[in-house]
């Protein structure tokens, strides 16, 4: 079946290090996207993808980092620069331009403790 | 700037009840409108969204959304709520500029027994 997958479903990290997130779709999607959500909040954008080896910064990019070295890949790392990092970060894809329409992984919990 | 605002953060009703979320948008121009659904710990699966013809859409679930011009207004309804329609529903907006949605914060639906 075609979709997304992110793993782990749940992650700890203690303060101070690096963590990398994957995503990766089956669905020959060229955009893909990285949102946070925290409770009582929409989506925030923290980084997309249109097309290979080329990314944009969202809205909340600082204390995160991306890479787009493959279509079907597009992996999140969680740096220490991120002040607070505790939260739910969704992968979702699209088909490209002119096509809004994401398609959504089943999300990564991250705690820091 | 372009919002979405979700006025109510819960809504309860009971099973069997008729439904209506509310969704208002601040942009220039038509733009996309999108319905998300999301249940706990999961990630979003589209519901409906409206592009442009009929402004009364359908979409999965039994659901249904009314795109009102005049009120900059996408709301979300439903005739008779099962309790499987416990969940949280986002709202968001989307421009043929970039790829980039936006999202309101949600309504979290409750179901009485």
């Amino acid at each position: 079946d075609g979709g997304i997958t992110q793993s782990p479903k749940y992650l700890f990290r203690k303060e101070g290090q690096n963590v990398t997130l994957s995503c990766e779709q089956n669905l020959n999607h060229d955009a893909m996207y990285w949102y946070r959500q925290d409770p009582g909040q929409g989506l925030r954008l923290i980084y997309y993808s249109q097309i290979v080896n080329d990314f944009q910064k969202g809205d909340i990019a600082e204390g995160y980092s991306v890479s787009r070295e493959k279509k079907e890949s597009f992996p999140l790392t969680v740096t220490s620069a991120q002040k607070n990092p505790t939260a739910f970060y969704l992968c979702a894809s699209s088909r490209g331009q002119g096509a809004l329409v994401a398609f959504f992984g089943q999300g990564t919990r991250l705690t820091v403790v | 700037a372009q919002s979405v605002t979700q006025p109510d953060i819960h809504i309860t009703v009971s099973e069997g009840a008729s439904l209506e979320l509310r969704c208002n948008y601040s942009y220039g121009a038509t733009p996309y409108l999108f319905w998300y659904v999301q249940s706990p710990g999961q990630g979003l699966q589209l519901l409906l969204k409206y592009f442009s013809g009929d402004t009364l859409v359908q979409g999965i679930k039994g659901f249904e959304a009314e795109f009102k011009r005049s009120q900059s207004s996408f709301n979300l309804r439903k005739p008779s709520v099962h309790w499987s329609d416990a969940a949280e529903y986002f709202c968001a907006v989307g421009m043929d500029s970039n790829y980039q949605l936006i999202w309101g914060a949600g309504t979290k639906l409750i179901i009485k027994p």
